[in-house]
């Protein structure tokens, strides 16, 4: 069985300031895909950024970046240069290479304080 | 169409009453996906289509729960005889690859919430 654990069930950050989100994951899986989500009042799931398993480069889109540790389980999102638009619930969340359902964590409530 | 789009946004059920919650994928899409989320949740996967097969429905809670995919496109998720644990928001997603993730993005609707009173 999969799972995913967020452990940070709320965080807030100044405006302009780097936040980093933990996610830790469980898989007796060795290529799997990993992603962060956020998710804001209207509820639509709006893709952040993925990460392959197999590849030991981390992913970076823009302001966002990883920092998968594969061996540890973990995958971490960092937000650099926090914006008042990035205020939403962040999920990360698992997928099997071969798969048709994501594993989910229970979230982190992101707050970006002007 | 442009995005994942889903009816009704907002629905109150009285317990007891079945409930129909439709799904709209991105034009040509082959994959669906039907999740719940509860308040305070991540989602929670239900069902899965390719096409108009229903491959996977490993996550439906109950025989109360029942989707289809009749032509391929529009999916609709029923509910019947509602009960209060069955609040929620019911999450589409629609995927153009044929065996879920395969490198395509997986996109989501903003859900169906409803309510059970």
């Amino acid at each position: 069985a999969q799972t995913v654990t967020q452990s940070q069930p709320e965080m807030s950050v100044q405006e302009a300031e780097t936040v980093t989100l933990s996610c830790t994951y469980d898989t007796s899986e060795n290529n799997y895909y990993l992603f962060w989500y956020k998710q804001p009042p209207s509820r639509q799931m709006i893709l952040v950024i993925r990460q392959e398993a197999y590849k030991q480069q981390n992913a970076t889109e823009n302001r966002f970046s990883v920092n998968f540790q594969k061996a540890a389980k973990s995958f971490s999102l960092k937000i650099s240069d926090s914006q008042l638009g990035d205020t939403a619930m962040y999920f990360c969340a698992f997928m099997k290479q071969v798969g048709n359902q994501f594993y989910f964590g229970t979230g982190t409530s992101l707050t970006v304080i002007p | 169409g442009a995005g994942v789009s889903q009816s009704p946004r907002y629905k109150v059920a009285k317990r007891g009453q079945d409930v129909a919650l439709r799904c709209d994928p991105i034009s040509g899409h082959v994959s669906l996906f039907w999740y719940q989320q509860a308040l305070g949740q991540g989602p929670e996967f239900l069902t899965y289509f390719q096409n108009e097969a229903q491959l996977d429905k490993s996550g439906l809670p109950s025989d109360r729960f029942f989707a289809e995919r009749p032509e391929g496109s529009v999916s609709t998720l029923k509910i019947q005889r509602t009960q209060q644990e069955d609040s929620a928001v019911y999450l589409c997603a629609s995927s153009l690859g044929r065996t879920g993730f395969s490198g395509n993005t997986i996109y989501f609707g903003e859900g169906s919430w409803l309510t059970v009173v």
